[in-house]
């Protein structure tokens, strides 16, 4: 079965400063690997999405890197600002039959202060 | 990228009731996710909903506690049947993306509350 662990549960930073957030998962044999931002009460914003045969994907100040055979993914956002504040969620997409399985983790609430 | 909307955006309903969740698609896809968000957990799949034919169920989650419609290629809903305090969550319906690859995309969710 396969779990997925995010590190650290939260995190608080000064504003501009560049973080890391880390998600590990048990089975390797993923199809992909997709981060997701969510605000409080509210559903997911797709952020980046990184293909199994991929290493790194990025966007704007997001960048995220795969690295399939240890099971991990890490997400870095670079010169962090307030709005940035959010819980980051990582998700293992897996193929089960015919259809795509998503496993998430818990997330990481990340808090960016002024 | 899929636009989807849900209604309603939040809900309190009495135990013993229930409620049923509607979800949009701004174009035609064959597979709709409904995920359940139990306060300060991550998400966990409910069942995944095809046009035409039954729901799929994951492993804890049943038809009559949550039956699910799926009447066309836009469109599905989900109702939280005889409704406890442990059905407070946050109902998130999703899509797969094929264009590129099963890239997922989610909805603003419903933040449901059971007193």
């Amino acid at each position: 079965k396969q779990e997925v662990t995010q590190i650290p549960a939260a995190l608080s930073v000064p504003e501009g400063e560049n973080l890391v957030l880390n998600c590990s998962f048990t089975d390797s044999a993923i199809y992909n690997l997709q981060w997701f931002r969510q605000d409080p009460g509210k559903g997911l914003t797709s952020l980046l999405l990184i293909q199994s045969s991929q290493r790194e994907q990025t966007s704007g100040r997001l960048n995220a890197s795969l690295d399939k055979s240890s099971g991990r993914s890490t997400l870095y956002i670079a010169a962090s600002q307030p709005g940035d504040s959010a819980t980051y969620l990582c998700a293992v997409i897996t193929r089960g039959g015919s259809n795509y399985k998503l496993t998430f983790g818990k997330g990481t609430l990340l808090t960016v202060n002024p | 990228s899929a636009v989807i909307s849900q209604k309603p955006s939040r809900d309190i309903c009495q135990r013993g009731t229930s409620l049923t969740i509607q979800c949009q698609v701004d174009s035609q896809v064959t597979m709709m996710f409904w995920y359940r968000q139990q306060p300060g957990q991550s998400l966990t799949l409910i069942a995944t909903a095809n046009q035409g034919s039954e729901a799929t169920y994951e492993s804890g989650f049943v038809i009559d506690k949550f039956p699910i419609s799926r009447p066309n290629l836009t469109f599905s809903t989900l109702t939280v049947s005889n409704m406890s305090p442990e059905d407070s969550s946050i109902y998130l319906c999703s899509v797969e993306d094929w264009a590129h690859y099963p890239e997922q995309y989610f909805g603003p969710g419903t933040r449901l509350t059971v007193t």
